[in-house]
């Protein structure tokens, strides 16, 4: 059974940079695709992006310039961070596991991160 | 990117009803689409991929149709449980983009 588990602070002032693990168990971290999605309060979703092959990675363009997730294979973990945040970052963070062309199948519970000073 | 369209934003049922929830992509992907249920509060859940591949442990009565950039997520006997909001998404290209979610309320 594939579980993720999302950790982080759950409230970060603006400007600075937002960062959050996934802990997964019940699949290696070296096989799949490892994907970062948040959903905005009372919003839809939107994919932040993914890593695979143990450190390549694929960002939304929207957030390209501030996105990094990062892989800890020793640990079975993966990394979001987040850059230079404003209040429109404001959103419950989920880490999900998926295939190269597949769909979102394990999602951890998500995390709610607020952005406020 | 590719656009998600859903139809409708909200629909209100009756337990038992038939329901369709349509979606629109702006390109042809395929069958590179997935449906999702999400209740509040909880993580989104896979119902089906691939167009109309049920995921494990996912009712019967769920189904999907579709290719090209025309897609139908049907309920067949709406139960009290599927009350939820519903997404499609594509997984043809990146950026992954989803459909903005159809709401469906009890009647």
């Amino acid at each position: 059974q594939v579980q993720l588990q999302e950790s982080g602070p759950g409230l970060v002032k603006p400007s600075e940079t937002l960062s959050l693990t996934c802990t997964v168990s019940g699949a290696s971290i070296s096989s799949y695709f490892w994907s970062w999605v948040r959903q905005p309060p009372g919003k839809g979703l939107e994919w932040i992006g993914y890593i695979y092959d143990s450190g390549s990675t694929n960002y939304n363009p929207s957030l390209k310039s501030r996105v990094t997730i990062s892989v800890d294979t020793s640990n079975n973990q993966f990394s979001l961070k987040l850059s230079s945040v404003t209040a429109a970052d404001t959103a419950v963070y989920y880490c999900a596991k998926t295939a190269s062309m597949g769909p979102f199948d394990y999602w951890g519970q998500g995390t709610l991160v607020t952005v406020s000073s | 990117d590719i656009q998600m369209t859903q139809s409708p934003a909200s629909l209100s049922a009756s337990v038992g009803d038939r329901v369709t929830i349509t979606c629109r992509t702006s390109q042809s992907i395929g069958r590179y689409l997935n449906w999702y249920q999400q209740k509040p509060g909880k993580a989104p859940n896979l119902l089906i991929y691939a167009a109309s591949s049920l995921q494990s442990g996912v009712p019967s009565r769920f189904s999907g149709s579709g290719s090209g950039t025309d897609f139908t997520l049907t309920i067949s006997s709406l139960q009290p449980e599927d009350f939820a909001t519903y997404y499609c998404q594509q997984s043809y290209s990146t950026p992954r983009t989803f459909g903005q979610g159809t709401k469906v309320e009890i009647q």
